[in-house]
């Protein structure tokens, strides 16, 4: 069966410090890769996401950026945090179904709170 | 307007009650509707998910979408505090669009 990690599980950060969160997904190869963002009483909003290493497709424009070094494993990073960064991140991975419902798969989630 | 709509709530019923939860959706371009549930603090889960119209069955779980109102509904028979969650409605295939959520309540 597949599974989804996240680490670390949570983060406190001051402003302008850098930030590094890591995925990896077992039991699946050649997966889409999600980031997403989760701010308090609001929605998910999608970051990034990977069809394939090397393939990063950014949604909304930020001081966030993503990389997928290896088929399994996507990383959110920052140069320097903002006070906006706060929120819960989730990644979430899928199959990369065509022509019909491509259900994402979410890990536990990393909360970020920046000081 | 938000592509998909969804009261935040939070919602409150008592055990053993029938839940209603409710979205709106503007974009008809895609057929597939989901619905995730999201315990605090914890990733979301896939709960159901249906194509088109119609209605879709699983245990205590009904998931219903009416295209021609651009409606998607879940109902919970037989609410039991650990139905105690967020519910997220989500429209689309290879690109998810979801729902702020609602924050749903079981009391023993």
């Amino acid at each position: 069966s597949q599974t989804i990690h996240q680490w670390p599980a949570t983060l406190v950060q001051p402003v302008g410090s850098p930030l590094s969160l890591e995925c990896t997904v077992e039991g699946t190869s050649n997966p889409n890769l999600y980031w997403y963002r989760q701010a308090a009483g609001r929605g998910l909003q999608l970051l990034f996401y990977s069809v394939g290493i090397g393939q990063i497709s950014s949604e909304v424009p930020q001081n966030l950026s993503a990389s997928r070094p290896q088929d399994r494993q996507f990383i959110l990073s920052s140069k320097k945090l903002l006070l906006s960064d706060s929120g819960f991140y989730l990644c979430a991975w899928s199959a990369g179904l065509a022509g019909e419902a491509d259900t994402q798969y979410f890990g536990p989630g990393t909360r970020l709170t920046v000081l | 307007q938000k592509e998909v709509e969804q009261d935040p709530g939070p919602l409150s019923v008592p055990e053993g009650a029938i839940v209603s939860l409710n979205c709106t959706y503007s974009n008809s371009a895609f057929q597939y509707f989901m619905w995730y549930r999201q315990y605090s603090r914890k990733g979301p889960e896939l709960l159901m998910y249906t194509y088109s119209s119609g209605n879709k069955e699983d245990g205590r779980f009904t998931a219903q979408v009416d295209k021609s109102s651009k409606y998607i509904s879940l109902f919970i028979r037989d609410s039991q505090p650990s139905d105690s969650a967020t519910y997220l409605c989500v429209q689309g295939a290879q690109k998810l669009v979801f729902g702020q959520g609602t924050r749903l309540t079981i009391n023993p």
